[in-house]
């Protein structure tokens, strides 16, 4: 059964700084692995997505990687905002569903 | 990426009572699915909606309790049945891009608070 773990739970920086949140699963036998942000009481914004093939994807300030053999993924934040402030949600995607991690809560004080 | 509506954003009902709420996506898409969120946890699925076929749930979740429609291709309603306080979450449908390679995209929810 496929669980996905995501350290730390909270984080709180300063502006500016550059952070890195993880994500662990279980099982590699992923089709692929999804980052989602989540503003409080608000639905899903997808992030990235790492096709299981690739090593990471970037989008402006952010970069994730995908390592399946030691199954982690991880989202680096660089240059952090104020407006980066909200949940960070990894997904796997297995055979038909995903499987959602815990999520990191991240404040980015001003 | 598919654009989703979802509606209602919130509400708040009384225990006993039913809310159904609606997704409507601006493509055709094989598969809906259903995700609960209570507070303070991540995503649960409830089940997957075929259209033209009977929803498929995830355990713990009955149909009974978690009635869903598909009567197109664009279009889903998740009804909550005889609700009870344990039953207010985010609930939010998710559709897989109809392009390849580009993920799921989720509605924006709807916050539910059963009183």
């Amino acid at each position: 059964k496929q669980e996905v773990t995501q350290i730390p739970a909270a984080l709180s920086v300063p502006e500016g700084e550059n952070l890195v949140l993880n994500c662990s699963f279980t099982d590699s036998a992923i089709y692929n692995l999804q980052w989602f942000r989540q503003d409080p009481g608000k639905g899903l914004t997808s992030l990235l997505l790492i096709q299981s093939s690739q090593r990471e994807q970037t989008s402006g300030r952010l970069n994730a990687s995908l390592d399946k053999s030691s199954g982690r993924s991880t989202l680096y934040i660089a240059a952090s905002q104020p407006g980066d402030s909200a949940t960070y949600l990894c997904a796997v995607l297995g055979t038909y569903k995903y499987i959602f991690g815990t999520g990191t809560r991240l404040k980015v004080l001003a | 990426s598919a654009v989703i509506s979802q509606k209602p954003s919130r509400d708040i009902c009384q225990r006993g009572t039913s809310l159904t709420i609606q997704c409507q996506v601006d493509s055709q898409v094989t598969m809906m699915f259903w995700y609960r969120q209570q507070p303070g946890q991540s995503l649960t699925l409830i089940a997957t909606a075929n259209q033209g076929s009977e929803a498929t749930y995830e355990s713990g979740f009955v149909i009974d309790k978690f009635p869903i429609s598909r009567p197109n291709l664009t279009f889903s309603t998740l009804t909550v049945s005889n609700m009870s306080p344990e039953d207010s979450s985010i609930y939010l449908c998710s559709v897989e891009s109809p392009r390849d390679r580009e993920g799921y995209t989720f509605g924006s929810g709807t916050r539910l608070t059963v009183v």
